[in-house]
């Protein structure tokens, strides 16, 4: 069954950039699935940042628009994210997910719908000097 | 974007006893695209139910989804001491993913 495991640093300095890589193994990354990150800060609910195809496309939410990257690389199986201009909001734990291989209509197209089933541990980041 | 309302926030409960958890969408969930997942500290979120009613792979029978709309709920009978975790919902039937605050299930 497909594992995904995050790495990276746990801490990061305020205005600095977040660089996590996910790495997936007992499974190809360049299947019909997209690839997504999500975070949940301490005390409060989860939140999608965006997801990657094996190709090279991508779809991100709105509010980390300006400030995030996700990107793959199939040679190695793994896919990042990358987060500039981190604060103490950013503090939380980071998922990389796995969009189901559910075919439907959504966002305008027919696509996997975009539930997860199957996610790495989480790693811890903390935005502090 | 779809603001998705879990109650109660904790939910004091006893093995053997019914749980229901409820989630209500701000707006109405596009196909009813609903998944529900189950926390545990330190293990990756466990997928227990998509679009509002299908069980997972491998999902015990006690774990029921239902609703559509607006209001959704998930329903554990007799509860086993594996399930008190955290429980959160998920909409994708519109961009962005939302998720639900979470509600806790105690012992």
């Amino acid at each position: 069954q497909v594992q995904l495991q995050e790495s990276g640093p746990g801490l990061v300095k305020p205005s600095g950039t977040l660089s996590l890589t996910c790495t997936v193994s007992s499974g190809s990354i360049s299947t019909t699935n997209w690839w997504s990150w999500v975070r949940q800060p301490p005390g409060k609910g989860l939140e999608w940042i965006g997801e990657v195809y094996y190709t090279g496309s991508t779809k991100y939410n709105p509010f980390f628009k300006n400030r995030v990257t996700i990107s793959v690389d199939k040679s190695r199986s793994q896919f990042s994210l990358n987060l500039t201009s981190m604060t103490a909001a950013d503090t939380a734990v980071y998922y990389c997910a796995r969009t189901s291989g559910f075919f439907g209509f959504v966002w305008g197209s027919y696509r996997p719908t975009p539930f997860f089933d199957y996610w790495g541990q989480g790693s811890l980041v903390t935005v502090s000097s | 974007e779809i603001v998705l309302t879990q109650s109660p926030d904790t939910l004091s409960l006893s093995p053997g006893e019914r749980a229901t958890l409820s989630c209500r969408a701000s707006q109405s969930v596009t196909s009813n695209y609903l998944a529900w997942y189950q926390h545990k500290p330190g293990l990756a979120p466990r997928l227990l139910i998509h679009g509002a009613s299908n069980k997972a792979t491998g999902i015990p029978d006690r774990f029921t989804g239902s609703g559509s709309g607006t209001d959704f709920s998930l329903t554990i009978t007799r509860l086993e001491p594996e399930d008190f975790a955290v429980y959160s919902c998920q909409q994708y039937g519109s961009s962005p993913i939302t998720f639900g605050q979470g509600t806790r299930l105690d012992i």
